[in-house]
């Protein structure tokens, strides 16, 4: 099956230093996932951070960037600059097409990322 | 009002006892979902709802069962609940193909 693999926590990053969580994943099911970063925030549900459809293509928001790369499968997540508000568990997916049009989405297993003021 | 609601947010129950967990969204979405997430573990889709056809993973099917008395609400029910089913589970909607999964707060369930 589908599956995603990504950057071990908890992971503790200064103030405006830069980040980066590895994410790759293995679709076995569909040649071309979809692949999303989401992000639970404390006291909060999970809720969609990027999302990326295409190939080559970049997807980015709240100043985090990502690039789905085919030829190594993967996704990492980047940020050049982080704040204290990102302080987070941040969970790489991939999603397939299910009968009805709708999305199956396979997470990784989350990585907690701490930033230090 | 993206908001997707889950009841209980906590929940102990008995080993053999039945549980039932609710979740409801306002934003007519035709798809809803649930997942399973333990710690350290990724959240695992148990089973998803598209208008009233129900899909369950092949995987769990017997351990889950759910219903969906009309479009807003959707539960999880655990006929009789083990140790094992101690978790988080997320309830999470969509519509249209293709469109973002909206997720509620999780409800935790301890089985003692």
């Amino acid at each position: 099956g589908d599956s995603v693999t990504q950057t071990e926590g908890p992971v503790t990053v200064s103030e405006s230093e830069s980040l980066i969580i590895n994410c790759t994943y293995s679709a076995t099911s569909i040649a071309y996932p979809n692949l999303f970063w989401y992000v639970r925030y404390p006291g909060e549900g999970l809720q969609l951070l990027l999302k990326v459809i295409t190939a080559g293509q970049k997807g980015s928001s709240r100043g985090f960037e990502a690039t789905y790369n085919k030829e190594t499968t993967s996704f990492h997540l980047q940020k050049a600059s982080v704040q204290e508000s990102d302080s987070a568990v941040y969970y790489c997916a991939l999603g397939e097409t299910a009968n009805y049009g709708n999305e199956k989405i396979t997470f990784g297993a989350g990585t907690k990322l701490t930033i230090k003021p | 009002d993206t908001t997707v609601k889950q009841n209980p947010r906590y929940k102990l129950a008995r080993v053999g006892k039945p549980v039932n967990l609710i979740c409801s969204q306002t934003m007519n979405h035709d798809t809803m979902y649930w997942y399973q997430k333990k710690p350290n573990q990724a959240p695992k889709l148990l089973l998803f709802y598209y208008d009233k056809i129900l899909n369950r993973e092949a995987d769990t099917f017997e351990k889950f069962q759910s219903s969906r008395p009309n479009n807003s609400f959707c539960s999880l029910y655990i006929g009789s609940a083990g140790l094992e089913y101690s978790a988080m589970y997320l309830c999470a909607s969509s519509s249209g193909t293709g469109d973002t999964q909206y997720f509620g707060p999780g409800t935790r369930l301890l089985v003692l």
